[in-house]
Parts: C-alpha cells; structure tokens; sequence
C-alpha cells in the first residue's frame, strides 16, 4: 500500500461549482496534514494544514480531517478558473524522530470557464 | 526578504558526469527539505536537515546522492555518476521549525543525456 494514494485526475468541475480532492493515508499515527498547490511549471505552496478530526476552513477551502477513516480532504467553494492547479496532500509520518514530509502524486484540477 | 534561491535553473549534463545543486534557504529558517519532482509526479523526498541534528537521508534513492548543509544555512545536493533517470527537477523548500509552513524554492531542472 502506497503511504499517501491521490486520484491523479483530471477532475473537471464547471465555474462556481465545489471541488472536492480527496487523499488516503496509511500510517495511523500521522498528526500532521497539509495541501499545497502547484500551478504547471511553478512550485509548490501551502495552501491549508490541519491537525485535528474535523473541519478547517480559510476563506473558499475547507480541509477535512478523519484519522479514523485515515483521509483528508480539500473542498474549493465557488471554483475559479485560476484555481486549476495540481493538489498535493502530504503528512509528516509519526516516526519519531523525523519531521520530513510525504508527498502523493496529486489530483489534477480543471475548473471550467 | 528574499525567499529560498536555487541555483543553477538548468541543468545539462551528461551521463557519468557529477553535478551540484544549490539551495540558499530564507534567512533563519533551521530546516530544509530536498525534494525530486519527475514529470508528472509528486514530490519524492530526498532529505532534511534541521538545525545541528543528523539529517534524515532515508529518501535518498542511491549511493551516488550526497547532501551537506554548511553553517546551517546553504546546501547543495550532490549526484555523482549521473544517470538519465536522475532528470527530474530538483526542489528545496525551507521552513523556521520542524512543523511550520514550507517555502520552495523555483527549482533546479536537470537533465541527464
């Protein structure tokens, strides 16, 4: 099993419409979440991190933590064009110790004009 | 301020040969993180130095990759006997503390003949 597993995508939603990007995590005892974005060809950059079960939100996202479930989630209200980008979800792994970064694949998002 | 620096932007080589790789972080920040970024992949990590502790080199994928931060500020990533699987863009992002926000550098693209 892959340690974080993201649908790579396209995931197409029209203008205005909530996209919801979803991840899975296999280590049980990560504390730590976050989402970057990456626009083609650019770096990437935090968007949101998350901590606790349950919702976080800031401004139009809303990460979305169930360690139970072991996924997070990042929803967009209101979709925008300039929000497509490539979503990269990543933990820090509860080895103790170590405070590196697990990164997936990403899921790629096309928001429809 | 300025944010993490990366040099060279491009790289060319040719198999066999060694390359450096720079990365000057932001001011202050105590740890940094070396990531490779194949195309259309995620973010595969390479190693993390934090303050005067031992890095964590488990992402290093070979032998031939080495890394040293001097003075706590400024690393490079070594590759010695590249190889054409190497090219990938090589990404370093810094942060002021084990958990806070990561900030990317633009990148070093490499590619090996």
């Amino acid at each position: 099993q892959k340690e974080v597993e993201q649908n790579s995508g396209p995931l197409s939603v029209p203008e205005g419409a909530i996209a919801s990007l979803n991840c899975t995590y296999s280590d049980r005892g990560s504390q730590s979440f976050f989402w970057y974005r990456q626009y083609s060809g650019k770096s990437p950059e935090l968007i949101m991190f998350i901590y606790s079960n349950g919702d976080k939100e800031d401004g139009r996202f809303t990460a979305q933590l169930n360690k139970a479930s072991q996924y997070v989630s990042l929803l967009i209200r209101d979709s925008q064009p300039s929000d497509s980008a490539t979503y990269l979800c990543a933990f820090q792994p509860s080895t103790s110790g170590t405070y590196k970064y697990i990164f997936g694949t990403g899921t790629r998002l096309k928001v429809l004009a | 301020g300025a944010g993490v620096s990366q040099s060279p932007s491009n790289k060319v080589t040719e198999k066999g040969k060694d390359v450096e790789l720079r990365c000057d972080p932001i001011s202050g920040h105590t740890a940094l993180y070396w990531y490779r970024q194949s195309l259309g992949q995620g973010l595969e990590f390479l190693i993390y130095f934090q303050g005067n502790s031992a890095p964590d080199k488990s992402g290093l994928p070979s032998d031939r990759f080495s890394a040293e931060r001097t003075g706590g500020s400024v690393s490079t990533l070594t590759i010695q006997r590249t190889q054409q699987e190497d090219s990938a863009v090589y990404l370093c992002a810094s942060s002021a503390g084990t958990s806070e926000t990561q900030y990317f550098g633009p990148g070093t693209r490499l590619l090996v003949l």
